[in-house]
């Protein structure tokens, strides 16, 4: 079975770029989630969809990120514009559903300079 | 609000030694709890899920309190490549505020 595919690995970007990162679940996941992991600390939640819809983006920055999932399958994180401190791992993750046990992919490292 | 509370560690363990850590959490309505481990560099990856009172896999056993809110990952006779990060992961569902909310992860270190 395919994992959670993520693109790119790796992105260095001066600040005030904007940068925009590319998940696919696994199939038939309907649970996709993108969490941010500063070195050292866990995983934080961005935002979670459920199929297409926004069940919780509490802890998006708004005013710089966005997300979407709009055919319910492949997701897009776009931060816009970047600051030094959104450098970090950007990792997607999916699920069955919620509360079941969420696959990650292998993350897109982003460095702001 | 979500909190999910773990020892960061690093805990230094020699090899063949029982270690356990704790992971305590704040919604008492969760009904599923997970342990990932991450290794430098690397994605977190499922190393358990526990439904009901605990859940055994060879080495590993973690443990459910409900009562006390937390939840224990045990690793008997550890090894070398078990130095990693563990990481507790509690879902917090309902009102809108859904997802899976990690703890900041124990550095386990085996030395040989």
């Amino acid at each position: 079975e395919a994992g959670v595919a993520q693109s790119p690995r790796y992105k260095i970007i001066e600040k005030r770029q904007s940068v925009a990162f590319w998940c696919n679940p696994i199939s038939g996941h309907a649970t996709l989630y993108w969490y941010q992991q500063i070195l050292g600390q866990g995983p934080k939640l961005l935002i979670q969809f459920q199929n297409n819809g926004v069940v919780d983006d509490s802890q998006l920055p708004k005013d710089r990120f966005s997300a979407e999932r709009l055919k319910g399958v492949d997701s897009t994180l776009k931060i816009q514009p970047a600051k030094l401190e959104d450098s970090a791992v950007y990792l997607c993750a999916s699920s069955l559903d919620r509360d079941a046990e969420a696959f990650f992919g292998q993350g897109t490292r982003l460095t702001v300079v | 609000r979500k909190e999910v509370e773990q020892d960061p560690g690093p805990f230094n363990v020699p090899e063949g030694a029982t270690v356990a850590f704790n992971c305590t959490y704040s919604n008492s309505a969760s009904q599923s709890f997970f342990w990932y481990r991450q290794d430098c560099r690397k994605e977190p990856k499922l190393l358990m899920s526990v439904y009901s009172s605990g859940n055994e896999d060879g080495r590993f056993t973690a443990q459910l309190n409900r009562a006390s809110q937390y939840i224990s990952l045990l690793i008997r006779d550890s090894k070398l490549s078990d130095s990693a990060t563990y990481l507790c992961v509690v879902p917090y569902s309902g009102g809108g505020a859904d997802g899976l909310t990690f703890g900041k992860g124990t550095h386990l270190i085996i030395q040989p």
